[in-house]
């Protein structure tokens, strides 16, 4: 079955814990991206990868990581994470030449 | 700058006919899409406009103006599973290429008997 994959799904942690956030697609699709999504302010992109070692930064990347060393794993990293990125996460990947984004199940993350 | 509205919440009767209307601005112009989302859930990929004009899909269309900055999402013979949130996505060149999204807040539809 074609799909993206999260995990975890679910994550509460602390101040300052360094945490991964995995995502991986079965499509080989050459774009993946980030996104977080808050209450009242919709989908905001974090990071996105065009291909292997190709990564660029969205709207709101501060406090974020990513890489891309395999064409269908694009883990997102929260080096120190803090309350204010508390939110639900979502990865999504493109096939190039194509519009549709398909979206993983979503990682909320709760950091106290 | 960038900017892309819609109203937070809409209601419908089942059975009727609902616009939703998203108005944006960017620089970069590249593609307009509407997704849906269920609570809970991952959005999913609903239309795609780059040229003016209405794409239809079953009992759901999506119309764009590019002169206008404006588009809406237009669903016919609603259902109750229907309601969701819906998301106009923008994509714009000049924020750094193919695949960069600009989403709106989404409008919430609640459709009742």
């Amino acid at each position: 079955e074609a799909q993206v994959t999260q995990n975890p799904r679910y994550l509460i942690t602390v101040t300052g814990k360094k945490l991964t956030v995995t995502c991986s697609q079965n499509m080989n699709h050459e774009y993946m991206s980030w996104y977080r999504q808050d209450p009242g302010l919709g989908l905001r992109q974090i990071y996105y990868s065009m291909n292997v070692e190709v990564t660029d930064k969205g709207d709101v990347p501060e406090g974020y990581k990513v890489s891309r060393k395999e064409k269908r794993n694009f883990p997102l990293i929260l080096e120190s994470p803090s309350p204010n990125q508390t939110s639900l996460y979502f990865c999504a990947s493109t096939r190039e030449g194509t519009e549709t984004q398909y979206f993983g199940p979503g990682t909320r993350l709760l950091v106290l | 700058g960038q900017n892309i509205d819609q109203p937070t919440e809409m209601t419908a009767t089942e059975g009727a006919i609902v616009q939703i209307n998203c108005t944006y601005q960017t620089s970069g112009f590249n593609g307009l899409f509407w997704y849906q989302q269920h609570a809970g859930e991952a959005p999913t990929f609903l239309s795609y406009n780059v040229l003016d004009g209405l794409e239809e899909k079953g009992r759901f269309s999506s119309f764009l103006s590019r002169s206008k900055g404006y588009s809406y999402l237009l669903l016919k013979e609603l259902q109750m599973k229907d309601s969701a949130s819906y998301l106009c996505a923008v994509r714009d060149f000049t924020s750094g290429g193919y695949n960069k999204l600009i989403f709106g807040a989404g409008t919430r539809l609640a459709v009742h008997p």
